[in-house]
């Protein structure tokens, strides 16, 4: 049971440049996240997913896109990477019954 | 909207000492609270939860109690160890309009020294 997992750990792009950050949970959840944090600003929700096949706008959406693949995955794209998205992104999943997530181990984004 | 807001940090102690750290909400409906703990290169995880008024969360050694009529949330130990030293988070879900969202404050950075 790996539970929620996050691939790349750390990517480089140079500004303009695209990438797409992958999240995966074993955990059969209904709803996943993408956050970002700052320092100073704690976690901040980028987009959230209610169920499979939904997804929604959460504080900061601007410049990225979601695509929940299926129930496991959420992948969140930025399409043309800024200096203002450098940030350490999380996903998170979490169920209707519980009021908890579960967060993934993160990626950290430079871009230049 | 919903709002949380954490003491100023960072937090320096010694170890054994007695641990606070405030954290006060601002919600419409009833919102469950949280505290999440991040240690250094790793994601968030849960630490306590209350999900209604005078409920007390506690793990670790940590606890908090959910005082509806100051709207806060405090997060208290007894006696800290080196190993403690992390990121501390309080949240708030309320969950049914939300789907469970989490607003998070911003964070209080506790160093435990030996």
């Amino acid at each position: 049971n790996a539970g929620v997992t996050q691939t790349p750990k750390f990517q480089v792009l140079k500004t303009g440049q695209s990438m797409t950050l992958q999240c995966a949970q074993d955990m059969n959840h209904n709803s996943m996240y993408w956050y970002r944090q700052d320092p100073g600003m704690g976690l901040r929700l980028i987009y959230y997913s209610a169920s499979e096949g939904t997804t929604d706008k959460g504080e900061v959406p601007n410049g990225y896109n979601v695509s929940r693949l299926n129930k496991r995955e959420f992948s969140l794209r930025l399409e043309s990477a800024a200096p203002s998205q450098t940030s350490v992104y999380f996903c998170a999943s979490g169920t209707e019954s519980s009021y908890e997530q579960y967060f993934g181990p993160g990626t950290r984004l430079t871009v230049t | 909207g919903n709002s949380v807001t954490q003491m100023e940090g960072p937090v320096t102690l010694s170890e054994e000492a007695f641990l606070t750290i405030n954290c006060t909400y601002t919600a419409t409906g009833y919102p469950s609270l949280f505290w999440y703990v991040q240690y250094p290169g790793e994601g968030l995880q849960l630490l306590l939860k209350a999900t209604k008024a005078d409920d007390k969360g506690s793990n670790k050694g940590f606890e908090a109690t959910y005082r509806k009529e100051t709207t806060s949330f405090h997060l208290e130990k007894g006696s800290v160890q080196v190993s403690d030293s992390a990121v501390y988070f309080c949240a708030l879900s309320e969950y049914g309009t939300s789907y469970g969202k989490l607003t998070f404050g911003q964070g209080t950075i506790l160093t435990v020294h030996p």
